[in-house]
């Protein structure tokens, strides 16, 4: 087990186009969490599944902003009409059954938004 | 509105000596605290975490600190090792007293640098 993996580690993407970033947990996590770290700042979350269960969803995701994660395996989340202010870092986190234990997060995404 | 908070951006100890970070809340709900670790391209790591019955937290050279009525923590690191430079990151939690909620909220971090 590689812990979680995401994908792609960098995103250019001109303003207004759609992107999608894929994530894989560690494979006995029914837990999986979706945060965003601009520059200076802690991550902020943005989303949280157990199983395939979209149980939090923050108020700081825009109804551009979708994420799923079919058959509580691998999560996306999907940016559509992006803005040059959607420029950050996006984390995903695993874990089993509690968060007590510690996350255990991704290397992220960096995406890029010119 | 930052509900957690992490004052000082940055901190320099000489490898050997005690690291002490800060960080304060805002929000009396939060009963759980957690204290991440960064290193540059990866993501944060945990490290140690406290329950809002408990003052301290120990695991081997890191000890986390709970002041419920000052609403502060610290974390110390003794001996700090020139490993531990990285950005540190306090994150709480409404857990116990909003039904299980997961959603951590992070404080803007301290960055350690271990003077060898």
């Amino acid at each position: 087990d590689t812990g979680v993996s995401q994908d792609p580690r960098h995103k250019i993407t001109k303003r207004g186009q759609n992107v999608t970033f894929r994530c894989d947990p560690i494979s006995e996590h029914n837990r999986l969490y979706w945060y965003r770290q601009t520059l200076g700042q802690g991550p902020e979350f943005l989303t949280y599944f157990q199983n395939e269960a979209q149980l939090e969803k923050s108020r700081l995701l825009s109804d551009r902003f979708s994420a799923e994660r079919p058959k509580g395996s691998f999560s996306t989340l999907e940016i559509q009409r992006t803005e040059q202010g959607d420029s950050a870092m996006y984390l995903c986190a695993s874990s089993l059954d509690s968060f007590m234990y510690g996350y255990t997060f991704g290397s992220g995404t960096r995406l890029t938004v010119v | 509105d930052q509900q957690v908070k992490q004052n000082s951006p940055s901190l320099s100890v000489q490898e050997g000596r005690i690291s002490i970070l800060n960080c304060d809340y805002t929000n009396s709900m939060f009963d759980y605290f957690l204290w991440y670790k960064k290193y540059p391209a990866e993501g944060p790591t945990f490290l140690i975490s406290i329950s809002s019955i408990k003052d301290k937290n120990e695991d081997g050279r890191f000890t986390v600190f709970l002041n419920k009525s000052a609403k502060h923590l610290s974390l110390h690191i003794v001996p700090s090792q020139p490993g531990d430079s990285a950005v540190y990151f306090c994150a709480a939690s409404a857990f116990i007293s909003n039904f299980g909620n997961e959603k951590l909220t992070f404080g803007t971090g301290t960055r350690l640098t271990i003077i060898p």
